[in-house]
């Protein structure tokens, strides 16, 4: 069974100050999607990364892909209070379609 | 902007009774989930569709889950008769065709109260 483990799973931050958001593995995945959900609502897809190494940047978001494809993070750069909300990784194995979700990073930023 | 839409948005029902819940996805998409997430826990997966049968379920699609895409464009998850714990939100996400196709775009949700 893969699993994924986020790190820190609560974060609480000021805005204006960096932050890091880690999604592990001890499995492959073909590729890894990092998702934003709103409570009450659906997973809004942010990105999707495939390439080891890959570094993907969506504004203040910067998204990387571990080398070895079972890890990936998440930064965001001078954090703003509409950055508050729930971050889940969620990677693809190269056999399967469906996707197995990390159990998310509860981000709070305080104005 | 090309979404999936989930219908209703909150369902109450009592135990042991049938309820379906449905998902208009993308509409060139061929591939279809249902994932469920009780409350305060993470995103599961339930069942994988393709070329009308279903490609994948996890351990949680018992005998009580059932699958359909009775036309073009709707796809529902039927609970045959529920059970407490099948309190969560359901979410539907569709996925494009081709292998380089990776992105699953997910539904607003259904929230199942069963009571």
């Amino acid at each position: 069974t893969q699993l994924l483990e986020q790190s820190p799973q609560f974060l609480s931050i000021q805005e204006g100050e960096n932050l890091t958001v880690y999604c592990n593995s001890s499995s492959v995945f073909s590729s890894l999607q990092w998702y934003r959900q709103e409570p009450g609502e659906g997973p809004v897809l942010l990105v999707t990364v495939v390439t080891g190494g890959e570094v993907k940047k969506l504004k203040r978001l910067t998204f990387q892909f571990g080398d070895a494809r079972k890890d990936s993070s998440l930064h965001i750069t001078a954090a703003q209070t509409g950055d508050t909300g729930l971050y889940l990784c969620a990677g693809q194995d190269t056999g399967r379609r469906a996707l197995t979700f990390g159990s998310g990073t509860r981000l709070q930023v305080q104005p | 902007e090309p979404e999936v839409t989930q219908t209703p948005s909150h369902q109450v029902t009592q135990m042991g009774q049938e309820v379906i819940l449905r998902c208009v996805p993308i509409s060139n998409h061929l591939y279809f989930y249902w994932y469920r997430q009780i409350l305060g826990q993470k995103v599961e997966f339930l069942v994988s569709f393709y070329n009308n049968e279903i490609s994948e379920k996890s351990e949680i699609f018992d005998d009580q889950f059932s699958v359909e895409r009775p036309d073009g464009s709707n796809f529902t998850l039927k609970i045959r008769s529920t059970k407490l714990e099948d309190s969560a939100m359901y979410f539907c996400a569709s996925r494009g065709a081709g292998q380089g196709n990776t992105e699953a775009f997910f539904g607003q949700g259904t929230r199942l109260t069963v009571v």
